[in-house]
C-alpha cells in the first residue's frame, strides 16, 4: 500500500485564486512529520512547509498553509493568491521512524499549472 | 553558502561502465540520502546514512552502492549500470533525524545509460 497518496496528477488554477493540493498518508508511527516540496521546471527541490504529527495548529508559511486533518490522515497544501511562478510539480512527503532509523517517503506528485 | 553539491550534473554512459556520482554538503549534517526520480513515480529513496560509517538501504537499493567515510561526502556508486538506471538522481541532507529539520536537496544529476 502506498504510504503517501496524491490523487491529482494535474491541477489548473487561475492566477490570484487559491488552490488546494491533496495528500493523504498512511503510517502507524505516532511521531511523524509531513513536508511539501515544490519542483519547478528547472528541476530543483524547494522546501515549502512542514507539519509535525503533534503540532496543534496548522502550519503556515507566507502564501502556503497546510490543512492538517489528523483523524482523516490528510495533509493538504493550500496556496493562496496563486502566481504564475507557482506553476510546478508539488510533492508531499512523510517522515516516519522505522526501527532505529527514519525514512522520508514521497508521493508521486501533482503538476500545478497557473493560468493568466 | 549552505548547500548540497552533486557532480556531474549530466552524464551519458554505456551499460556496464562503472560510475560514481559525488555528493557533498557543507552544513555538518548527519543525515544524508540518495533518491531517484522517474516520471509518474515521484522520488524513491535508494540509500541513506544516519552518520559516518552508518548506511542503510532505502526502497530501491538494487544496483547501487554507497559509502560514508566522511560526514560531508556521500557518493553513489553504480558498479555496472544498466539502462533501467537512467533517471534523475538527487542527493539530500538534513541536520539530524526527527523534528522539523527540512531536507536540503542537491541540484540533481541526470543520468542516461545506453
Amino acid at each position: 500500500a502506498q504510504k503517501i497518496t496524491q490523487t491529482q496528477p494535474g491541477m489548473f488554477v487561475q492566477e490570484k485564486e487559491a488552490v488546494t493540493l491533496d495528500c493523504t498518508y498512511d503510517t502507524s508511527d505516532p511521531s511523524y512529520g509531513l513536508f511539501w516540496y515544490k519542483q519547478p521546471s528547472s528541476g530543483e527541490m524547494i522546501f515549502l512547509i512542514y507539519q509535525g504529527s503533534y503540532d496543534q495548529q496548522n502550519a503556515t508559511e507566507g502564501r502556503y498553509s497546510l490543512n492538517f486533518q489528523k483523524a482523516r490522515k490528510s495533509a493538504n497544501l493550500v496556496i493562496s493568491a496563486s502566481q504564475l511562478g507557482d506553476s510546478a510539480m508539488y510533492f508531499c512527503a512523510m517522515r516516519e521512524h522505522q526501527g532505529g532509523s527514519e525514512k522520508l517517503v514521497f508521493g508521486k506528485g501533482t503538476k500545478l499549472t497557473v493560468n493568466p | 553558502e549552505a548547500q548540497v553539491t552533486q557532480n556531474p550534473r549530466y552524464l551519458i554512459t554505456v551499460t556496464g561502465k562503472k560510475l560514481t556520482v559525488t555528493c557533498s554538503q557543507n552544513m555538518n549534517h548527519e543525515y544524508m540520502s540518495w533518491y531517484r526520480q522517474d516520471p509518474g513515480l515521484g522520488l524513491r529513496q535508494i540509500y541513506y546514512s544516519m552518520n559516518v560509517e552508518v548506511t542503510d538501504k532505502g526502497d530501491v537499493p538494487e544496483g547501487y552502492k554507497v559509502s560514508r567515510k566522511e560526514k560531508r561526502n556521500f557518493p553513489l556508486i553504480l558498479e555496472s549500470p544498466s539502462p533501467n538506471q537512467t533517471s534523475l538522481y538527487f542527493c539530500a541532507s538534513r541536520l539530524t533525524m526527527g523534528g522539523r529539520n527540512e531536507q536540503f536537496f542537491g541540484p540533481g544529476t541526470r543520468l542516461t545509460v545506453l
